[in-house]
């Protein structure tokens, strides 16, 4: 069965940095292309970032682009972002998604719940 | 960035009804469209993927149709399970959009 499952969300100052990770099992890790995607409280989803199986292409949203950085390690089945320079704006539950070909976001993990807040 | 617009908003429905939502880009996607269903406090859920095919495991009252810049989600036969809100996303181009959301509502 496939499972993702996010951790490293929580309560950060404006300014501040938090890394974000999500541990994958189920499925070959390393063969599929990943992604984060968020949503802001009662708002739509945003998609955030892209990273291929073998880290060599990725692609972030305008938004986050020189704040967020995204990374996989295939040897831990773990998918990460690390968020610096965070805003207000920037709080929403952040979900993992896996991609395969021609198809999006097949599997999506639970979200984990960041808040920018003084 | 492609736009994707959603309509209506909200839908008003009862059980039994064919519900039909739109979703416009802002430019030709070809056929590089998915649709997701979303309950409260869950993550969304693939239903439809490269505009009209079905995940698999997902129950063919749903359909899906388009290419270039119009597309529909069918429901044929609403459920009480399908009251949800459902999104768009192109997938065509980067960076990947959703449009605004559709919510199902019981009428």
């Amino acid at each position: 069965e496939v499972q993702l499952v996010e951790s490293g969300g929580g309560l950060v100052q404006p300014g501040g940095s938090l890394r974000l990770s999500c541990a994958a099992s189920g499925f070959i890790f390393s063969s599929y292309e990943m992604n984060w995607v968020r949503q802001a409280p009662g708002k739509g989803l945003e998609w955030l970032s892209y990273i291929s199986g073998t880290s060599k292409t990725i692609y972030y949203a305008d938004s986050v682009k020189g704040r967020f950085t995204i990374s996989r390690d295939n040897a831990k089945n773990s998918l990460s972002l690390q968020m610096n320079s965070l805003r207000a704006e920037d709080t929403a539950v952040y979900y993992c998604a896996r991609t395969r070909p021609f198809v999006p976001f097949d599997y999506w993990g639970q979200g984990t719940l960041v808040i920018v807040s003084s | 960035d492609i736009q994707m617009t959603q309509s209506p908003s909200t839908l008003s429905a009862s059980v039994g009804d064919r519900v039909t939502i739109t979703c416009r880009a802002s430019q030709s996607i070809s056929s590089g469209l998915a649709w997701y269903q979303q309950k409260p406090e869950k993550a969304p859920k693939l239903l439809i993927y490269k505009a009209s095919s079905l995940e698999s495991g997902v129950p063919s009252r749903f359909s899906g149709s388009g290419s270039g810049t119009e597309f529909t989600l069918t429901i044929s036969s609403l459920q009480p399970d399908d009251f949800a809100t459902y999104y768009c996303q192109q997938y065509n181009i980067y960076s990947w959009t959703f449009g605004q959301g559709t919510k199902v509502e019981i009428k």
